[in-house]
Parts: structure tokens; sequence; C-alpha cells
């Protein structure tokens, strides 16, 4: 079946370091979305893709979105405690209106 | 406004309880989901509701039972649940522009139900 595979599962940094998290699909992807799940939260939407090669930034966030549409990464520059959470990509594959989802990755930032 | 508002935020219900989790959006959204969570796991699709037909239903087990009275709202009404139906139940909603306009849909979710059944 479909999937996104996710790395890393965990990432343990120290505050001011930089971390980026990963995702490949198994099949080509029409969009990817990126969402934050703050311990006990529930996700919120960061960002989509949708062109291949497309790079978007969110202050300190960036975001990529691979020239097959089957990969993507989130990266972080100096992080913050406010990063703290597990980060999940999602995508959409064909016209299939389901999100297939990677197993996303728990970020935890010392202070 | 991007909110998408859920009740109650905790629930405890026992195997032969009868219990309904509700949501509400209020951003002219078309389509509402369900999704269920567990621990350390990415959200799960149960059901989509688009322009309140029922679209999918994830061969989700007959004791849930999604219900969308209009475009605004959306229950789950839970019969005889197992322990292992405990979880984090997230609603959602996008806009829904329609099959081959889905690679622009963005999902909302709200806060979730936690629910725990004894």
């Amino acid at each position: 079946g479909q999937q996104v595979m996710q790395i890393p599962q965990y990432q343990h940094v120290q505050e001011g370091e930089d971390f980026t998290t990963y995702c490949n699909s198994s099949t080509t992807l029409s969009n990817i979305q990126w969402y934050k799940q703050r311990p006990g939260g529930h996700p919120v939407f960061l960002i989509q893709l949708v062109k291949s090669g497309e790079v978007k930034k969110q202050k300190r966030l960036t975001f990529q979105f691979g020239e097959a549409k089957k990969n993507s990464s989130l990266h972080i520059t100096a992080t913050q405690t406010t990063d703290v959470g597990t980060y999940f990509c999602a995508g959409n594959a064909g016209n299939n209106r389901k999100l297939i989802w990677g197993l996303g990755t728990s970020l935890a930032v010392n202070p | 406004d991007t909110e998408v508002t859920q009740t109650p935020k905790h629930l405890v219900m026992g195997m032969t309880n009868k219990k309904s989790l509700k949501c509400e959006q209020h951003m002219g959204h078309r389509a509402m989901y369900w999704y269920k969570q567990k621990a350390k796991k990415p959200p799960e699709l149960m059901f989509v509701y688009s322009y309140e037909k029922l679209s999918i239903n994830e061969s989700v087990p007959s004791r849930f039972s999604p219900e969308c009275p209009n475009s605004s709202l959306l229950n789950l009404h839970l019969h005889a649940l197992q322990p292992e139906d405990s979880a984090l139940y997230l609603c959602a909603s996008s806009q829904d522009p329609g099959a081959g306009t889905w690679n622009t849909d963005t999902q909302y979710f709200g806060p979730g139900t936690r629910l725990t059944v004894l």
C-alpha cells in the first residue's frame, strides 16, 4: 500500500541547534502538508507544498518538496523550547482525498 | 477564524454506555472528518462527510456511527465500545473544492475529545 516513511522517529537537540525531519513516499504525491502537534495537543496545520521542487519559509522553518514529489523535508534553524512537539508530514496521492500520514518525528529541545 | 470546536474535551464511558461526540466549525467548510489518534501515532481517518453526505467510511466498526446534521455540525455516536477504542478523537474540516482539486485542500483540526473506555 501507499506509505510515507518519516525519519528520524525522535530527535533530542540543545536549544539553538538545527533540526531536520525527512519524509519519503512510496508513491508520487500531489501535495505535502506539514502539521505540528504539541504534547497533549492536536495537529496544527503549518504549510502545504504543491509544486515540484517547491521551497517555502516561515521564519525559522524551511519546507521543501522534492523534484519527483516523493520526498519532503522540514528544517528548523536555531531551535527554541517552543518548537517541542511531534511534526507530521501528510500528502494526497493522485485524486484520492485521503491523506497518507508519516509516523511523525518527536522533537525534544533542552534549554 | 480557523477554529474547529469539539465537545466534550474528556469522556470516560463504560462498555455498555451510549455517548456522542460533537464537532462544530463556522468557516463555511463543506467537508468534515473524524479521525482516531492513538498515543505517538498519526491520526487515522474514520469518516469523511462532503456536502453533508457520507463520502468515506474507512471500514469503521458499527459501534461508531457518524451523523452530519448540517454543514457546520458533525457528531459521532458511540455505543458498546471496547477498551481498545480509548484514544483521542479528532474532528477536522476543509473547504472541499471538489474532486481533482483536493491537492490544495487543507484540513483544520479541532482540539479533540480524549475518550477512555472502561
